[in-house]
């Protein structure tokens, strides 16, 4: 399988700090995305970075792939109370595979 | 909101009883998805739809059965379901360009309790 493993599984840290993610996978992938999730509703796409890219931006989000390491990380800068909810990676192998997803990791932004 | 609306947003039903999920996507994308999130597990993938042809149905119980009747509706016929399929059951479409980079879009799920 390729599905995804975040680590760790839960993170609590005080705004304005950096929330650090981990994402570990286990097949060549054509792509990986990152998901978040508020609770009880649906995912949100936040950003995707392909096998062949290392490192992407989105405001303040920052995300690096590894795929010597087969591992993704999520950095969130200066946090905010309203970042609280899963977060999950997701995987996509081959052109027509659907996307994989690991479990998630939790994370609770205090003020 | 995020174009694909799934309906209803809640659902109890008996271990006896028919029933079933709609979602419909207003993106104009060319596939559609079922997934399954139960508490502490993964989402699980339960069906895909590429241009209405189901492509993957991955060892789902027959007691879920899914229905594309056009690319933008998507159903899952439940029947005789039992206490452990009582999970969040998300839809989700994306546009599929032949190199696999599509972003999913999610409906806000459909939480199912079986009593």
């Amino acid at each position: 399988s390729q599905q995804g493993e975040e680590d760790p599984q839960a993170l609590s840290i005080q705004e304005g700090e950096n929330a650090t993610m981990n994402c570990s996978y286990k097949t060549s992938i054509n792509n990986l995305q990152w998901y978040r999730q508020n609770s009880g509703r649906g995912l949100v796409h936040l950003i995707l970075i392909r096998s062949n890219e290392r490192e992407k931006h989105s405001g303040r989000l920052r995300v690096t792939l590894d795929t010597s390491k087969k591992s993704s990380s999520l950095l969130i800068t200066a946090s905010r109370a309203a970042d609280t909810a899963s977060y999950f990676c997701a995987t996509r192998g081959q052109a027509g595979t659907a996307l994989i997803f690991g479990k998630g990791t939790t994370l609770s932004v205090s003020s | 909101e995020t174009g694909v609306t799934q309906t209803p947003r809640h659902l109890v039903m008996g271990m006896t009883n028919k029933k079933s999920l709609k979602c419909e996507q207003h993106l104009g994308h060319n596939a559609m998805y079922w997934y399954k999130q139960s508490a502490k597990k993964p989402l699980e993938l339960m069906f895909v739809y590429n241009f209405k042809e189901q492509t993957e149905n991955n060892s789902v119980p027959s007691r879920f059965s899914p229905e594309c009747p056009n690319s933008s509706h998507l159903f899952l016929h439940l029947h005789t379901l039992q206490p452990e399929d009582s999970a969040l059951y998300l839809c989700a479409s994306s546009q599929e360009r032949g190199e696999g980079t599509g972003e999913l879009f999610f409906g806000e799920g459909s939480r199912l309790t079986v009593l």
